[in-house]
């Protein structure tokens, strides 16, 4: 498998103010990672793709403006999360694909927004 | 794109028994079916996948079966145990050269001893 870690697990924040979740893949080089958000008994939605080096390729209906992320390395990449308001409170999760070859992905922990 | 329907939504079975979760996707490009078990609050963990070039694939208790011509593909489990109790998803990748994940709605299984 692979290891990866988000941070923080959770964070509390006032309306208006930006979050950055991290997420890290700990044992080999991820050039792409991908970012979901999952609200409460719902599934996990693709919000978007995260390539090294280049620009995330966004889902559909979400908001590039809102959702910034940066994949600065090939094991590190962030999810900020501007504006906040309540309809962000969500789980977001990462994941890493390890082979190409094998589209086998590997998911963080998961970091628990919750904006008041 | 890609739309992967899952079904049921919820199962509850006896200790011992069998728990079948199916899925239909819509892509018929799709070639890479994972399922993923999803404890409450935890990550979701690959239990099994599956891909186009194969009909079945048993792993232990586990096996999923995909039939291309129908688009769909279904997790069974055998000898359920109260462990096995969790959220379970199936995914399709949509397309050959894209390794994105669309994710099924879910299907929360409850084993009962």
């Amino acid at each position: 498998g692979a290891v990866v870690s988000q941070h923080p697990s959770w964070v509390i924040c006032k309306s208006g103010t930006s979050v950055k979740i991290e997420c890290r893949s700990l044992d080999f080089q991820a050039t792409t990672m991908f970012w979901y958000r999952q609200f409460p008994k719902q599934s996990l939605m693709l919000m978007a793709t995260s390539n090294e080096g280049s620009k995330a390729t966004y889902e559909q209906g979400v908001e590039k403006d809102k959702f910034l992320i940066n994949h600065a390395s090939l094991t590190l990449s962030t999810l900020t999360v501007t504006s906040a308001h309540p309809e962000d409170s969500s789980f977001y999760i990462c994941s890493v694909e390890r082979d190409r070859t094998s589209n086998e992905q590997f998911f963080g922990p998961g970091t628990r927004l919750t904006v008041l | 794109g890609e739309n992967v329907e899952q079904h049921p939504s919820t199962l509850s079975v006896q200790e011992g028994d069998s728990a079948v979760i199916k899925c239909t996707y819509s892509d018929s490009a799709s070639n890479y079916f994972p399922w993923y078990k999803q404890e409450l609050g935890k990550r979701p963990q690959l239990i099994i996948d599956i891909r186009s070039n194969v009909g079945e694939k048993k792993d232990q208790r586990i096996a999923v079966t995909l039939n291309k011509t129908a688009k769909h593909f279904s997790l069974h489990i055998t000898e359920t145990q109260p462990e096995d109790s969790a959220v379970y998803f199936c995914a399709a990748s949509p397309r050959v050269n894209t390794d994105k994940l669309i994710f099924g709605t879910g299907t929360r299984l409850q084993v009962f001893p």
